[in-house]
């Protein structure tokens, strides 16, 4: 079946630096790849919609120079989260879907900022 | 745009019970209906989904019921065991390349 290779698993970074999270499509072409945070307990809430060579769609309330996605090619997806805080502290996800209602998600990113 | 419900929002049921879990949604477009059951720190795993043509659907011990006209949607787990403990989600998309949108979980305890 659609796999998506996320990395890292983990991460811990110092507040103010900035981290690069990937998702890759090992055996498809992600024709949109969507980006969720996950708060403790909580349920995931979508950050922002990439399509392949175009800019990507932030959800409201979701700052788009703080996290920079860019979706290259067709099996690379790649969110920055820049200049980091403790409350960006999060467990970070990428979903992709070739259309047709099928969702692959990505194995998620455990980010920790001190 | 769209609005997932989820309820309830913890839920504890001896094992071999069944258990079952309501999702409303607000976008009447929306036509595809997964489950997914998510364990700490893990990605959610699918484990059963429908689409809007489709009143009902079962896989071994897990079915999925959907309403379109009062627009809710229903996890069935029947003869429950310990290891299907864990948060729940339901979501909803309106397919294409459209996002999902989740509800806000249910952690289901089974207890031995």
């Amino acid at each position: 079946g659609a796999v998506v290779s996320q990395h890292p698993s983990w991460v811990i970074c110092k507040s103010g630096t900035s981290v690069k999270i990937e998702c890759r499509s090992l055996d498809f072409q992600a024709t949109t790849m969507f980006w969720y945070r996950q708060f403790p307990k909580q349920s995931l809430m979508l950050m922002a919609t990439s399509n392949e060579g175009s800019k990507a769609t932030y959800e409201q309330g979701v700052e788009k120079d703080k996290f920079l996605i860019n979706h290259a090619s067709l099996t690379l997806s790649t969110l920055t989260v820049t200049s980091a805080h403790p409350e960006d502290s999060s467990f970070y996800i990428c979903s992709a879907t070739q259309g047709g209602g099928g969702y692959t998600f990505g194995s998620g990113t455990r980010l920790t900022v001190v | 745009g769209e609005n997932v419900e989820q309820h309830p929002s913890t839920l504890s049921v001896q094992e071999g019970d069944s258990a079952v879990i309501k999702c409303t949604y607000s976008d009447s477009a929306s036509n595809y209906f997964p489950w997914y059951k998510q364990e700490l720190g893990k990605r959610p795993q699918l484990i059963i989904d429908i689409r809007s043509n489709v009143g009902e659907k079962k896989d071994q011990r897990i079915a999925v019921t959907l309403n379109k006209t009062a627009k809710h949607f229903s996890l069935h787990i029947t003869e429950t065991q310990p290891e299907d403990s864990a948060v729940y989600f339901c979501a909803a998309s309106i397919g294409g390349n459209t996002p999902l949108v989740f509800g806000k979980g249910t952690r289901l305890s089974v207890i031995a």
